[in-house]
């Protein structure tokens, strides 16, 4: 079993639409949970971090269950700004100060007209 | 402020050459952290330097080795290149306390042929 698993995709989904990207990772032991954003030839950029309680950023929320070891990211009233490859990453704490990230294959989002 | 900087941007190798790709980190990062990511896959951790020394590794052969200089950028050279090792080499810096945030620069695209 991968370490962490994501919506294959691709989406495609017009403008406005709602869209939500699921993930789930393997370690019970992983210790912190993000969304980064990676557009078409660039580097992987921090969109969110991920809490049990749940986060909204504006039109994004980011949802933690830890029983479950399930993560989501929900876009609402979706823009065409935001068409790029969504990566589930999870921070595992190895030991002392050692932290590994470890990222899913990502899932490629486009909006349409 | 700098951010993370790479160099070279593209580079064209033959199977069996050596490669050396450097990384800059961001102005007050102390640690730097190299992945590869090939195409349509997220990014895999090769290792983590920090004071100079190797903390971390991924599952990546001997082949792969690197390096941290007192200025804290670092290199990362790869032996015998094989066509397998086409791929996006991505660079993040990060302080060792917070290790889980990193800062990608913007990748060296290597090609084997």
């Amino acid at each position: 079993r991968k370490e962490v698993e994501q919506d294959p995709g691709p989406f495609n989904v017009p403008e406005g639409a709602t869209v939500a990207f699921n993930c789930t990772y393997s370690n019970s032991a992983s210790q912190s949970f993000f969304w980064y954003r990676q557009d078409c030839r660039k580097e992987p950029k921090l969109l969110m971090s991920v809490y049990s309680s749940g986060n909204e950023d504006g039109r994004f929320t980011a949802q933690l269950n830890r029983a479950s070891q399930y993560i989501s990211l929900l876009i609402r009233d979706s823009k065409l700004s935001d068409s790029a490859t969504y990566l589930c990453v999870v921070n595992y704490r190895s030991g002392g100060s050692n932290y590994k990230l470890t990222f899913g294959k990502g899932t490629l989002l486009t909006v349409n007209p | 402020d700098a951010g993370v900087t790479q160099s070279p941007t593209h580079l064209i190798k033959t199977r069996g050459q050596q490669v050396t790709l450097r990384c800059s980190p961001k102005s007050g990062h102390d640690t730097v952290s190299w992945y590869q990511q090939a195409l349509g896959q997220g990014p895999q951790f090769i290792f983590q330097y920090y004071e100079e020394e190797e903390r971390q590794r991924g599952n990546f052969p001997d082949r792969f080795s690197g390096h941290q200089f007192p200025n804290y950028s670092s290199e990362l050279n790869v032996n015998a290149l094989l066509l397998g090792d086409s791929a996006l080499y991505l660079c993040a810096s990060s302080l060792l306390a917070a290790a889980y945030e990193q800062y990608f620069g913007p990748g060296t695209r290597l090609t084997v042929t």
